[in-house]
């Protein structure tokens, strides 16, 4: 079956702009996270979906990061403005049930400069 | 709130080495744990996934135990290779009731030939 789909890989933006990362999940996985991971650390939570409902986004900063999940596939995710400390690695992952596991996109890194 | 700790934050064998990684977390009504591998650059990888009623999982060289009581795990990585260089993270559902994980730091493992 072909994996959790990512991109960009990379993108470095200044502070204050605009980003945008794009995730589609295995074919026919119902819940869609987006985690962040920053250099050192384990993987947050940021926001997860259930089809096209949010489940759980009580660690997404809504001042300024974003996300859908158009028609229970697709899944964006954006930052509007960047901040310095926003420089992480964002990563996509779908789950099937609680009783299987999760498979994870590549990651998009990101860098704030 | 779980919290998910892991010790060492870092080891370094030579090729061949029998090794254990550790994972402690503070809530103990988890309904699974899960073992992952990090490799630079890229995404996560499911390594073994054991379910609360399971005391261990195998896979390969690769064995996962878990002990709900005393909120511990353990990852027992046989005759260690140098292919096995990665970080390895432990994860628990933040809740009973959903499929969010909470992760650890991750162990860094660099294995010499």
């Amino acid at each position: 079956e072909a994996g959790v789909a990512q991109s960009p890989r990379y993108k470095i933006i200044e502070k204050r702009q605009s980003v945008a990362f794009w995730c589609n999940p295995i074919s026919g996985h119902a819940t869609l996270y987006w985690y962040q991971q920053i250099l050192g650390q384990g993987p947050k939570l940021l926001i997860q979906f259930q089809n096209n409902g949010v489940v759980d986004d009580s660690q997404l900063p809504k001042d300024r990061f974003s996300a859908e999940r158009l028609k229970g596939v697709d899944s964006t995710l954006k930052i509007q403005p960047a901040k310095l400390e926003d420089s992480a690695v964002y990563l996509c992952a779908s789950s099937l049930d609680r009783a299987g596991g999760y498979t994870f996109g590549s990651g998009t890194r990101l860098t704030v400069v | 709130k779980q919290e998910v700790t892991q010790i060492p934050a870092a080891l370094s064998v030579p090729e061949g080495e029998n090794l254990v990684l550790n994972c402690s977390f503070t809530d103990s009504a988890i309904y699974n744990l899960q073992w992952f591998r990090q490799d630079p650059g890229k995404g996560l990888t499911s390594l073994l996934l054991i379910q609360s009623s399971q005391r261990e999982q195998t896979s390969g060289r690769l064995n996962a135990s878990l002990d709900k009581s005393s909120g511990r795990s353990t990852l027992y990585i046989a005759a260690s290779q140098p292919g096995d260089s990665a970080t390895y993270l432990c994860a628990v559902p933040a809740n009973q009731a959903g499929t969010a994980l909470i992760f650890g730091k991750g162990t860094t493992l660099s294995v010499s030939s």
